[in-house]
């Protein structure tokens, strides 16, 4: 079956270190999604691509960076971790309709200590 | 105001009752709703598109008011599995075919046995 994987799962790490949650999907999907997911905030986009060598920034992208060198993988950098980017980050896929449904990976719970 | 707006509950209902709540959306060029369920500590899944004619699903039925701008849940004979958390995302398309697609903070759901 098709799938969407987020890896790692969880992640302690320290301010100013860089991480790097990768994601990665198998349903040859177009767009994909970066999410992170904080109490009261609900999910608030990070950077999406709609496709290899797009991507754009979301609501919430500064301290982060995505690149997209194929289809199936939107791994998402903190190029300098601060503890405010502790959160669960989900990645998202979709086929390409703006009306399609999204599939999102189990989630990485990142701590930035 | 926000983008979109859910109450958060929780709500605490009898196994059996029907229960609904609504979603407030403050753009009215939103063009795609829906409703993603998303349990504890687990990823959203999509529960149902939401259109202009209204829809039903079973038990759940998804309601679309456009001139309140808001959009509705309603769960009949509701089951200890419905206990989750509900989403309320709206979509907006632009002309230069760029979308923004806004999350809820999530209604918390709880069937009581």
């Amino acid at each position: 079956d098709a799938e969407i994987t987020q890896s790692p799962r969880h992640k302690i790490t320290e301010t100013g270190r860089q991480v790097t949650l990768a994601c990665h999907q198998t349903w040859n999907h177009n767009n994909m999604f970066w999410y992170r997911q904080d109490l009261g905030h609900g999910l608030r986009l990070i950077h999406y691509s709609y496709g290899v060598q797009d991507t754009n920034k979301g609501e919430v992208s500064d301290g982060y960076s995505v690149s997209r060198s194929n289809t199936e993988d939107l791994p998402l950098t903190l190029e300098s971790a601060a503890s405010s980017q502790t959160s669960v980050y989900f990645c998202a896929s979709r086929s390409g309709s703006d009306t399609g449904e999204l599939f999102f990976g189990e989630g990485s719970r990142l701590t930035v200590l | 105001r926000k983008e979109v707006e859910q109450d958060p509950g929780p709500f605490n209902v009898p196994e059996g009752a029907t229960v609904a709540f609504n979603c407030t959306y403050s753009n009215s060029a939103s063009q795609s709703f829906f409703w993603y369920r998303q349990d504890c500590r687990k990823e959203p899944k999509l529960l149902m598109s939401v259109y202009s004619s209204g829809n039903e699903d079973g038990r759940f039925t998804a309601q679309l008011n456009r001139a309140s701008q808001y959009i509705s849940l309603l769960i009949r004979d509701s089951k200890l599995s419905d206990s989750a958390t509900y989403l309320c995302v709206v979509n907006i398309l632009s002309n230069f075919g760029n979308e923004k697609l806004t999350f809820g903070t999530g209604t918390r759901l709880t069937i009581i046995p």
